[in-house]
Formats: C-alpha cells, sequence, structure tokens
C-alpha cells in the first residue's frame, strides 16, 4: 500500500539523550515535513523539504536536525538541545504543485522521562 | 509574521449545522486548507480553496475571500462521528509548499 510510515509509534527518552524518528514514504512524493504537535498548539512547522539534499527551517527548528538523502526517507534527529521535546510529531509528504494537499503518517508520541 | 485564528470549542447537536470561521493575516497567500483530526490519529484532508467561493463536498462545504483574508468550513447534518478538531491551515509562498496551521476548533457533537 501507498502511504507515510513513521516509527517508532512511541518514544520513550531519557534526558540528554538524541532520539532519531524515521520517516519513509512510497507515495514519489518530493516535498516533505516535520509538524510537532502539543496540546492547544495546533501544528507548527519543524522542517521542510523540497527535494532531495535540500531541506530548510520552519518556525521551531532549533533542537532539532533533519536530512534528506533519499526522496523517499525524511529522518527528524530530536536533541537534546531541545527544552521540551514531549510532543506528537507528525510527517507529512506531497507533491510539489501549490495546488496540492500534503498527507500525514500516523504520528510518533516521544516522552522525555 | 503568519496569524491564523479560529475559535478554539465549539458544541453541536446531531442532526444540525454549524460553522466554523478562520482569519488569517499571512504574508503571501497560496491557497487554504481545511484537515480533521480525531484525538491522537493524523490529520486528514477535507477541503481546498485557492479561489474566492464555495467548494462543496458531500455534508461539508468551505468557503473562501481573500480580501477579507477569511475562511470558513460548514458542515451539515451533523454526527456524532464529526466530533474532532478542524484544522485550518494557509500555504504561504514563503514556506514552500508547507502549510500553517492555526490551533485547530475542537468541535463536541452532543445527541
Amino acid at each position: 500500500d501507498g502511504g507515510i510510515t513513521q516509527s517508532p509509534k512511541y518514544l520513550f527518552r531519557k534526558e540528554g539523550q538524541n532520539v532519531t524518528l524515521s520517516c519513509e514514504q512510497n507515495l514519489n512524493h518530493d516535498a516533505m515535513y516535520w509538524y510537532r504537535q502539543d496540546p492547544g498548539q495546533g501544528l507548527r512547522l519543524i522542517y521542510y523539504s523540497q527535494i532531495v539534499n535540500d531541506f530548510q527551517k520552519g518556525d521551531i527548528a532549533e533542537g532539532y536536525s533533519v536530512s534528506r538523502e533519499k526522496k523517499e526517507s525524511f529522518p527528524l534527529t530530536v536533541t537534546s538541545a531541545q527544552k521540551n521535546p514531549t510532543a506528537f510529531y507528525l510527517c507529512a509528504s506531497s507533491i510539489t504543485n501549490s495546488g496540492n494537499t500534503i498527507y500525514f503518517g500516523e504520528g510518533s508520541w516521544l516522552t522525555v522521562v | 509574521g503568519q496569524n491564523i485564528d479560529q475559535p478554539t470549542e465549539m458544541t453541536a447537536t446531531e442532526g444540525a449545522i454549524v460553522q466554523i470561521n478562520c482569519t488569517y493575516q499571512t504574508s503571501g497567500f497560496n491557497g487554504l486548507f481545511w484537515y480533521q483530526q480525531h484525538a491522537g490519529e493524523a490529520p486528514t484532508f477535507l477541503s481546498y480553496n485557492v479561489l474566492d467561493g464555495l467548494e462543496e463536498k458531500g455534508r461539508f462545504s468551505s468557503f473562501l475571500s481573500r480580501s477579507k483574508g477569511y475562511s470558513y468550513l460548514l458542515l451539515k447534518e451533523l454526527q456524532m462521528k464529526d466530533s474532532a478538531s478542524y484544522l485550518c491551515a494557509v500555504r504561504v509562498n514563503q514556506a514552500g509548499t508547507a502549510l500553517i496551521f492555526g490551533k485547530g476548533t475542537t468541535l463536541s457533537v452532543s445527541s
């Protein structure tokens, strides 16, 4: 089936540790995105990538890093510099035509313990 | 800066009609989207407007006025399963094809 796969679904991290969230899509989409969702905050854009080997910071990029070495993959690393990482993380993808919607993966819940 | 405003919460009864408003002030505009999100799940696409006017899709309709920076989502014949958050999102030129989201409106439908 075509879609966006995020893993793991649930992740616990100790303070001071880096953690990487995986996002893979087989939709042949050029653009991929990472959003963070906190209660009452809506979705906030962390990073986005319009094409392989290129990515741009969103509104809340501090404490996060990404790579886009392959079209189908856009992993997100939550570093120890991110002061409040506990959140629901959503990966999405789309074609680059501006009239097209973006499609979301099922999300990853990250909890810092 | 980008600013997208929606009411935080709304309530309605089964069978009724509800209108969820969204106003936006953004640097550049390249389309407005509405998504539905059930608790703990991913958002799913409902509608897209880029030109002024009304787009109808079954029980859901969405309206856009670009001059007023205003949109609404209209839900008819409400069902219990429509209880969810409704997210208004704008595509702005400065963020490529990424969407900038409002904080969402939580709709509770009662019998």
